[in-house]
């Protein structure tokens, strides 16, 4: 089955510094989103990529789908305390029966 | 809007013991579905629904029922609570595109089963 796999699983970065998260998925996706979960909290849609090769930015995160669209990023520059959580990816399959498949997240802490 | 709540936000149960987790949106959504959420396997679907009266399974469906009688409630009953099923579990409900379609989650219920 689809697999969606998301590395690293922890990240601490001092705050100030650069944060990028990277999702896999072992089938071709049709589109990717992500989504943000703060300590305590429910996932918050972030942002959705449809288009092989796509790049987005939202102020200080920008979020790339891979030409093959089978794998994206998420990078955070200059890392503030509000980064804090976990991010998830979750791809988007539309072959057969849709499926959405979670990643398993990076969780990101700030070091003050 | 109140968007997508959710009842109980915590709840303990014995073994054995079943019950219902209640989820409810106001946004008109047709798609509605049920995540569990574990350390280190991120988010799992348990059950979902394109609209009232259709459900379909997802990746852990087993020791769960749903049912969507309305288009606001996709509650969601464990038969016979069991210790794996101590998790935390998310209802999300989108446009009727389904998941091309940003998830609007609910605040979760941790349940815990002893």
């Amino acid at each position: 089955g689809q697999q969606v796999m998301q590395i690293p699983q922890y990240q601490h970065v001092q705050e100030g510094e650069d944060f990028t998260t990277y999702c896999n998925s072992s089938t071709t996706l049709s589109n990717i989103q992500w989504y943000k979960q703060r300590p305590g909290g429910h996932p918050v849609f972030l942002i959705q990529l449809v288009k092989s090769g796509e790049v987005k930015k939202q102020k200080r995160l920008t979020f790339q789908f891979g030409e093959a669209k089978k794998n994206s990023s998420l990078h955070i520059t200059a890392t503030q305390t509000t980064d804090v959580g976990t991010y998830f990816c979750a791809g988007l399959q539309i072959f057969g029966n849709e499926k959405l498949t979670f990643g398993t997240g990076t969780r990101l802490t700030i070091i003050p | 809007n109140a968007g997508v709540t959710q009842t109980p936000k915590f709840q303990v149960l014995k073994t054995g013991q079943s019950m219902t987790l209640q989820c409810a949106q106001d946004m008109n959504h047709e798609y509605m579905s049920w995540y569990r959420q574990d350390p280190g396997m991120g988010l799992r679907l348990i059950h979902y629904s394109v609209g009232a009266g259709i459900t379909d399974q997802g990746e852990v469906p087993n020791g769960y029922n749903v049912s969507r009688s309305t288009t606001e409630d996709f509650p969601l009953r464990l038969l016979s609570a069991a210790p794996s099923q101590t998790s935390v579990y998310f209802c999300a409900s989108s446009y009727s595109g389904g998941l091309s379609y940003e998830q609007y989650f609910g605040p979760g219920t941790r349940l815990t089963v002893t």
